[in-house]
């Protein structure tokens, strides 16, 4: 069955450098999400992207965070200057259409800004 | 702001007996639901989707979706210790792309 896939599991880094965070979708998914999660909190959306641009983001997805399709079968999200409270699970899911579609997650990256 | 509100929990029910979580929405103009399963420490796993009002069975997994009172909810039957988990329920509002997720209702299942 076809899954998401994330890379690294786990990132470990220090406060204020650059990390970038790597998901494969599922191959013919049209839409793809970035979600986090903070320790005991809720999933929160973080944004959409479809046809090589940013369809939908939060309040959360300011200037330090980019999301990028480099090649056809990878998308990454990007934190310039990484900031303690960005320490979370990140997720990245994936879906077929747009509106009604299930999205479906990966496993996750861990990542703990130090 | 769009909420979605769930009871945290722990529901502890026996094994073998029906599980009942439930959820609220406040955006009226919501249009898909979800129900997803999260072990701890793992992804969020969709368990089911609903969209009309009523009932949708799978398996030991029924819905149910009720618009006018802005309500869903997730019976698990004969429930199992590998039930135990957080149930998130999950809102797509008409119009957008973003889940909005509730914080989840954490499932025990008692051997």
């Amino acid at each position: 069955e076809p899954e998401v896939t994330q890379t690294p599991s786990h990132q470990v880094t220090q406060m204020g450098q650059e990390v970038i965070l790597r998901c494969v979708p599922i191959s013919n998914h049209l839409y793809f999400y970035w979600y986090r999660q903070i320790l005991g909190q809720k999933v929160e959306f973080l944004v959409s992207f479809y046809n090589n641009e940013i369809s939908e983001k939060s309040e959360i997805f300011d200037d330090q965070f980019s999301v990028e399709r480099p090649d056809g079968s990878n998308f990454t999200l990007k934190i310039r200057s990484t900031k303690l409270e960005d320490s979370a699970m990140y997720f990245c899911a994936s879906s077929l259409e747009q509106y009604t579609d299930t999205q479906y997650f990966g496993p996750g990256t861990r990542l703990t800004v130090l | 702001q769009k909420e979605v509100e769930q009871n945290s929990g722990p529901l502890s029910v026996p094994e073998g007996a029906i599980a009942s979580l439930n959820c609220t929405y406040s955006d009226r103009g919501s249009q898909s639901f979800f129900w997803y399963r999260q072990y701890s420490g793992k992804s969020p796993e969709l368990i089911m989707f609903i969209y009309s009002n009523g009932d949708k069975e799978d398996g030991r997994f029924t819905a149910q979706l009720n618009k006018a009172s802005q309500y869903v909810s997730l019976l698990i039957r004969d429930s199992q210790p590998s039930d135990s988990a957080t149930y998130l329920c999950a809102v797509k509002s008409g119009g957008y792309q973003k889940v909005t997720f509730g914080t989840g209702t954490k499932l025990q299942v008692i051997p």
